[in-house]
């Protein structure tokens, strides 16, 4: 079965502090996806980051960062130099390929708080 | 471009009353997905639609139905609603075949009482 497991709950950092969002992923699948979203307080869901399995690159844009690494099967996220409109819940998430339906196994989401 | 609008924004909704959200995209994306969002749980996909004229069971139908009569509609209906069903609810899309992302609505937050 698929599963995503986000462990951190919470994370409160000061401004300019680097952080990082772990993701850990369960599945049986060799081609898979995985996704990073952004929900800020306005509730709305943004797109980040799509890393497919084939492709363990490292990715980075702007001061995000991303750390894809199938021997520990996991999809971490790092902020660098964090700022307050980082502030969010941030989700990680596992595409099911099995029926082609490309359906989204969400992780529970970690709440970065980035204070002044 | 409105991209994927959800209709209403908020509703409080008596235990038993049926209610219709509504969702419509205007990207001509083929695949469209409905998923609540609730504390601690994440986001949990309830039906999905792979194509006009299709539609398929998530990890928590129960208690919902959709429908797809054609690309850019993908309302969600609870028959008869229930206070377990006070939820955030989001519309998604996604073009077509391939591993592309989905884009997000807004979301409705939805009462039950």
């Amino acid at each position: 079965a698929q599963k995503v497991t986000q462990a951190q709950t919470e994370i409160s950092v000061v401004e300019k502090e680097d952080v990082t969002l772990d993701c850990v992923y369960e599945t049986r699948d060799t081609t898979y996806y995985l996704f990073w979203y952004k929900q800020p307080p306005s509730g709305e869901l943004v797109f980040l980051i799509r890393r497919n399995s084939f492709d363990e690159q490292n990715e980075i844009s702007g001061r995000y960062s991303w750390n894809f690494q199938k021997s520990t099967s996991s999809f971490n996220f790092t902020i660098t130099a964090s700022q307050v409109v980082d502030s969010a819940v941030y989700f990680c998430a596992l595409s099911d390929a099995i029926y082609n339906t490309d359906k989204l196994i969400f992780g529970t989401g970690t709440r970065l708080q980035v204070f002044p | 471009i409105a991209g994927i609008t959800q209709a209403p924004t908020s509703q409080i909704l008596a235990a038993g009353r049926r209610m219709t959200l509504r969702c419509t995209q205007d990207m001509r994306h083929n695949a469209m997905y409905w998923y609540r969002q609730d504390l601690g749980l994440g986001l949990r996909l309830i039906h999905y639609s792979n194509t006009a004229g299709t539609t398929g069971k998530g990890e928590v139908p129960d208690g919902y139905s959709v429908s797809r009569a054609n690309t850019d509609d993908f309302p969600l209906t609870l028959a008869s609603a229930v206070p377990s069903q006070t939820s955030v609810y989001f519309c998604a899309s996604r073009p077509g075949q391939g591993f592309n992302e989905q884009f997000f609505g807004p979301g409705t937050r939805l009462t039950v009482l």
